[in-house]
Formats: structure tokens, sequence, C-alpha cells
């Protein structure tokens, strides 16, 4: 079955940008149906959506974080990515890429394990 | 903005029922789905389109969604059920269309 796998640096600099690849294993991303996503968890807090993407490039970001957030994808690599700029102590979270599968309402199914970014100088 | 509402913690003993509740206006025009969120762990889907299980959940667990308040509810509780549990819809009139609820704290006595 699918499987996703977060990377990226624990420990990021006020001000910064945080950079996270997702890593997608047992199906490939390029044969589309699915958009790839973003969540992320704030400590001890709730789900907050960040955005996600298709196969094709396109995407969709939370009006919230619209301005400070990238998302692309490497086919190539059956991954696809996370930047967030201008970090501050705020954007200090656990970070899950999920996928789901391309319709109206479909849920969030397989997350990655989640990886914990500390936003600090 | 579309906006769910959970109690923050529910209590339960060993083998009675638990219900968990997801508020929301007209909740039931809407497609609900619930994760099971262990503590050091990532969310995984218990409940999706209101009352459907996925493959490996449970049969104790069900959902069912109507006019204001969407319920997953978890029969024959299990000290391994302690855990938080998250609504969430999309909300398709809106720029913010992934609305996830505050979480509910399942607490087995």
């Amino acid at each position: 079955q699918v499987q996703l796998q977060e990377s990226g640096p624990g420990l990021v600099k006020p001000s910064q940008t945080l950079s996270l690849t997702c890593t997608v294993s047992g199906g490939s991303i390029s044969s589309g149906g699915y958009y790839w996503s973003w969540i992320r968890q704030h400590p001890g807090k709730g789900l907050e959506w960040i955005g996600y993407i298709y196969y094709s490039g396109s995407t969709y970001y939370n009006p919230s974080l619209k301005s400070r957030v990238t998302i692309s994808v490497d086919t190539s690599k059956n991954q696809f990515s996370l930047k967030l700029s201008s970090v501050t102590a705020a954007d200090t979270a656990v970070y899950y890429c999920a996928r789901r599968e391309r319709g109206g309402t479909e849920p969030f199914d397989p997350w990655g394990q989640g990886t914990l970014v500390t936003v600090s100088s | 903005s579309y906006v769910l509402t959970q109690p923050p913690s529910v209590s339960v003993a060993p083998g009675k029922t638990a219900r968990i509740t997801c508020g929301g206006n007209n909740i039931g025009s809407k497609s609900v789905h619930w994760y099971q969120q262990k503590p050091g762990q990532a969310p995984v889907l218990v409940i999706y389109y209101d009352s459907d299980r996925p493959s490996g959940i449970p049969e104790r667990f069900s959902g069912s969604n109507s006019g204001n308040t969407a319920t997953l509810t978890i029969s024959r509780v299990e000290a391994g059920d302690e855990a938080d549990y998250y609504c969430q819809v999309w909300d398709s009139s809106s720029d913010h269309p992934v609305v996830f609820g505050g979480g509910t704290k399942l607490t087995v006595l």
C-alpha cells in the first residue's frame, strides 16, 4: 500500500525558509488521481491544512498561508515538497504529508508519520 | 468560514459506548470524515463519508450525520481506543475548503 515519509531539517531559524520533502512509496504520483497534501499540527493543538498539489503541478493553498507557501512536485523522484518562507515561532509544528483521492470531498488517507519542525534561533 | 465544534473531552468506561459529536451549520448536508490520533502518531482515518469504515478499522467504530451534528460512535470501548479524534469536512463554497474540528480527547476510565 502507499506510504508517505516526510524529511527535512528539524530546526529552522526565524525569518528563514522551512523546506520539507515527502517521499511516496508503493504508488506513483504521476499516475494521477490523487492530490498530495501538507497538513500541520501545532504542539498540543489541532490540525491545520496547508495546501495540496496535483501531479500536473496545479496547487491549492490555505489562504491564511498562501503568501508564504510553495508546494512543488518532482515526479521523477516520486516526491513532493513544501516551502514556507519567513518563518516565526508560530510555525513550530509537526508537519504531515497526506494523500487524498481526487474528487469533491475525499478524506486524507494515508498520512506520513510527521516531522517536528522547531523555529528557533 | 465554516466552523466545526467538538467537545474537548469525552470519558467512558471500558466496554461502554463512546459518542463524540461534531457540530456545524447544516453539517448533515456535508460529508464528514473522522480521524483517530494516538499520542506521538499520525492521524488515521477511521470513518469516511459519514459512516463508511476503511479496511482494518473494527466494526465497533461507526458514524452518523444529520442536521447540525455528526457523531462518531465507538462501541465496546477498549483501552486502546484512547486517543484524540478529529472530524473533517470540505466546505466547497469557501476559499478555505478543508475544515477540521478542534479535536476530542477520548479517555478510557
